[in-house]
């Protein structure tokens, strides 16, 4: 199983500014199959990035992923009020599919 | 636009059995692999299995093995989810995931006495 480490836990920083969240598998990702999700408290996971780096129907281009084999990226270029949330790594390559645990983006 | 929408969640004494659908419309659905995504109560996410576009092919997480089934319907543009033996562990809102696609909204399932 493919292990997904996400960091940091917690990203604290005020709208405006330029987020970076990591995520890092344990073994190579084929194919580049990583997708990000942002959820809000009590809302559905929302796709933001597949292929690690493409963009979902209607994703703000503030958005960006990047990354290959076991490093990836997911970039907010400029924080807005509605990104604070928690935000997940999948990855799609093996079976079985994983998670990483979250990383938690909140307002400083 | 994709939509998904999820049914047969509900309350079920530990050892019972209960039976997901989902109805996917709005994408090419035999065109895409198709997952079960459960969350727990105040959890993170977790891939529970999924099922290849012709369904000949279908993977589970370690902990649902023997006890879920994972069907889909091309015909019908349907998902299945046959849950038996549930435990209190498996208690979370269970999402219908296509692959690179968005989500449904979730179908909860209580497993408790």
């Amino acid at each position: 199983e493919i292990v997904l480490t996400q960091s940091p836990g917690t990203l604290s920083l005020s709208p405006g500014e330029r987020a970076t969240l990591s995520c890092r598998a344990s073994q190579s990702i084929s194919r580049n199959s990583l997708a990000w999700f942002q959820q809000k408290p009590g809302q559905t996971p929302r796709l933001l990035i597949y292929g690690a780096s493409s963009r979902a129907t209607g994703i703000p281009d503030r958005f960006s992923g990047s990354g290959s084999g076991t490093d990836f990226t997911l970039t907010i270029s400029r924080l807005e009020p509605e990104d604070f949330a928690v935000y997940y790594c999948q990855q799609y390559g093996r079976a079985p599919d994983t998670f990483g645990q979250g990383t938690k983006l909140e307002i400083k | 636009e994709v939509q998904l929408v999820e049914s047969g969640g509900g309350l079920v004494q530990p050892g019972g059995s209960l039976r997901l659908s989902c109805a996917a419309s709005g994408f090419t659905f035999t065109s895409y692999w198709m997952s079960w995504v459960r969350q727990a109560p105040g959890k993170g996410l977790e891939w529970v299995a999924n099922i290849k576009k012709d369904g000949r092919e279908k993977n589970y997480v370690d902990s649902v093995k023997g006890r879920f089934t994972i069907s889909r319907d091309n015909a019908k543009n349907s998902l299945y989810l046959q849950m038996d033996s549930l435990r209190v562990e498996d208690t979370a809102v269970y999402y219908c995931a296509p692959e690179e696609l968005s989500w449904g909204q979730g179908t909860l399932v209580t497993v408790s006495s």
